[in-house]
C-alpha cells in the first residue's frame, strides 16, 4: 500500500459545527503532515507529528486541533471555523529516510458556511 | 526561515516550443522536489532530487539541481497541452527535529495549440 487515504473527499459545515478530518497512511512513514492550501496559493504547512508526537504548529488557530491516535492515522478536528478556513486541506506522511519522499493524500475540500 | 521563489508564476506556451521553470530557494538544502497540480486536484510527485548536480527525466520533463546556487530548474521539452497545470517545486527544511516541505508559489503553465 503506498497510498495516503483522506475522508471525506468534501465537506460542507456551518459556523457552529464539530467535525473531523482523517488521514491514514499504511506505508510505516513516521511523520505525517497536514497542509492547508487556499485557492491559487501554494500548500502551507499546519501541523507535523514525528513518531505520533506533535513536532510542528505553525501557529494554527485553536479551532483546529490535530490528533495522532497511532502511527498510521492522523485527525484534524474542526470547531467554530470560519469562511476564510475555507480550503482544500491536504494530509502527507514521509519516512525521513531511504528516497525521502512525501505522500500527499487526495484532500479534503473543506467549505464552511 | 526559508523563503523559496519560483518564476515565471505564469507561462504561456505554444506547443512544440521549449522553456525552463526557476525554482530559488534561500537557505541550505540537498533535497528538492517538484510537484504538479491540475485544477480542484491535489499534488502529484513529478522528481525528487536528493544531491548536488542530480538531474532526472521522465517524459517532456527535466529537473536539476544545484545545491550550491540553491537553484533547480524544470525544463520543458517541445510542450503539449497535457502538460498544461500548475507545478510547484518545493524544498525540504529542517526547523526542527523533522523535515517539512516548503513551496514555492508555483508555475501556472498554459500550453496552446
Amino acid at each position: 500500500d503506498t497510498e495516503v487515504t483522506q475522508t471525506p473527499k468534501h465537506l460542507v459545515m456551518g459556523m457552529t459545527n464539530k467535525k473531523s478530518l482523517k488521514c491514514e497512511q499504511h506505508m510505516g512513514h513516521r511523520a505525517m503532515y497536514w497542509y492547508k492550501q487556499k485557492a491559487k496559493k501554494p500548500p502551507e504547512l499546519m501541523f507535523v507529528y514525528s513518531y505520533e508526537k506533535l513536532s510542528i504548529n505553525e501557529s494554527v488557530p485553536s479551532r483546529f486541533s490535530p490528533e495522532c491516535p497511532n502511527s498510521s492515522l492522523l485527525n484534524l478536528h474542526l470547531h467554530a471555523l470560519q469562511p476564510e478556513d475555507s480550503a482544500l486541506y491536504l494530509c502527507a506522511s514521509s519516512s525521513g529516510t531511504g528516497d525521502y519522499g512525501y505522500t500527499f493524500g487526495s484532500g479534503t475540500r473543506l467549505t464552511v458556511v | 526561515e526559508l523563503k523559496v521563489e519560483q518564476n515565471p508564476l505564469f507561462l504561456s506556451m505554444q506547443e512544440g516550443k521549449n522553456y525552463t521553470i526557476y525554482c530559488n530557494y534561500s537557505t541550505t538544502s540537498d533535497r528538492l522536489y517538484w510537484y504538479r497540480q491540475d485544477p480542484g486536484k491535489s499534488l502529484e510527485s513529478l522528481f525528487v532530487l536528493l544531491s548536488n548536480g542530480a538531474v532526472k527525466q521522465e517524459g517532456r520533463l527535466m529537473a536539476s539541481l544545484d545545491t550550491k546556487a540553491r537553484l533547480s530548474t524544470l525544463h520543458i521539452t517541445a510542450a503539449v497541452h497535457d502538460l498544461s497545470a500548475t507545478y510547484f517545486c518545493a524544498v525540504d527544511y529542517y526547523g526542527g527535529s523533522q523535515g517539512n516541505l516548503i513551496f514555492g508559489k508555483g508555475t501556472k503553465l498554459s500550453v496552446k495549440p
